[in-house]
């Protein structure tokens, strides 16, 4: 079955560390993203990709990195810089012709103690 | 910069109840609208796309409309049913932009 992957559901880290977020999609689609989702609040764009070795920052970008290698992968790294990284991260993935037909993975909720 | 809102924030109904839940956008410049529902700690699953040259879409109890004049689209849920119970996510895609943006969402609970 195609769809997106996110692993793993749940990451616990200490404050100060660095952890990388999965994502990979076996949709064959070109364009992929990571939305971070806080309570109460709607999705917010961190970074997106519309071809490999190829992206760009999206409205919350501080304090986070990707990389976009190969098309079906796009791991996302909150680094020590991110202020308030306890979140739930969503990656999603489209075909580039289709505007706005977005999938998303099951997402990983993320707490920094 | 686009900007979405959704009233209410939550909302609480018995069952069988027919409800409209309403999207806000600032800027009429869209490419399309879609609604989303969101189950507790899970991804985002796709409800309804609005293309912005229609008017409304349909799926069995669903019905979303959209009026980009007035930067309004409403979602209608008929006979409403305990498993309808979720968050439902607006969001809009602009006609400049690569990606949605979303509102905050409305959590609905609907009891037996």
């Amino acid at each position: 079955d195609g769809g997106i992957t996110q692993s793993p559901k749940y990451l616990f880290r200490k404050e100060g560390q660095n952890v990388t977020l999965s994502c990979e999609q076996n949709l064959n689609h070109d364009a992929m993203y990571w939305y971070r989702q806080d309570p109460g609040q709607g999705l917010r764009l961190i970074y997106y990709s519309q071809i490999v070795n190829d992206f760009q920052k999206g409205d919350i970008a501080e304090g986070y990195s990707v990389s976009r290698e190969k098309k079906e992968s796009f791991p996302l790294t909150v680094t020590s810089a991110q202020k308030n990284p306890t979140a739930f991260y969503l990656c999603a993935s489209s075909i580039e012709s289709e505007k706005g037909a977005e999938n998303f993975g099951p997402g990983t909720r993320l707490t920094v103690l | 910069k686009q900007e979405v809102t959704q009233i209410p924030a939550a909302l609480s109904v018995p069952e069988g109840e027919n409800l409209v839940l309403n999207c806000s956008f600032t800027d009429s410049a869209i490419y399309n609208l879609q609604w989303f529902r969101q189950d507790p700690g899970k991804g985002l699953t796709s409800l309804l796309l609005i293309q912005s040259s229609q008017r409304e879409q349909t799926s069995g109890r669903l019905n979303a409309s959209l009026d980009k004049s007035s930067g309004r689209s409403t979602l209608y849920i008929a006979a409403s049913q305990p498993g309808d119970s979720a968050t439902y996510l607006c969001a809009v895609m602009s006609n400049y932009g690569q990606n949605f943006v979303f509102g905050p969402g409305t959590r609905l609970s609907v009891l037996p």
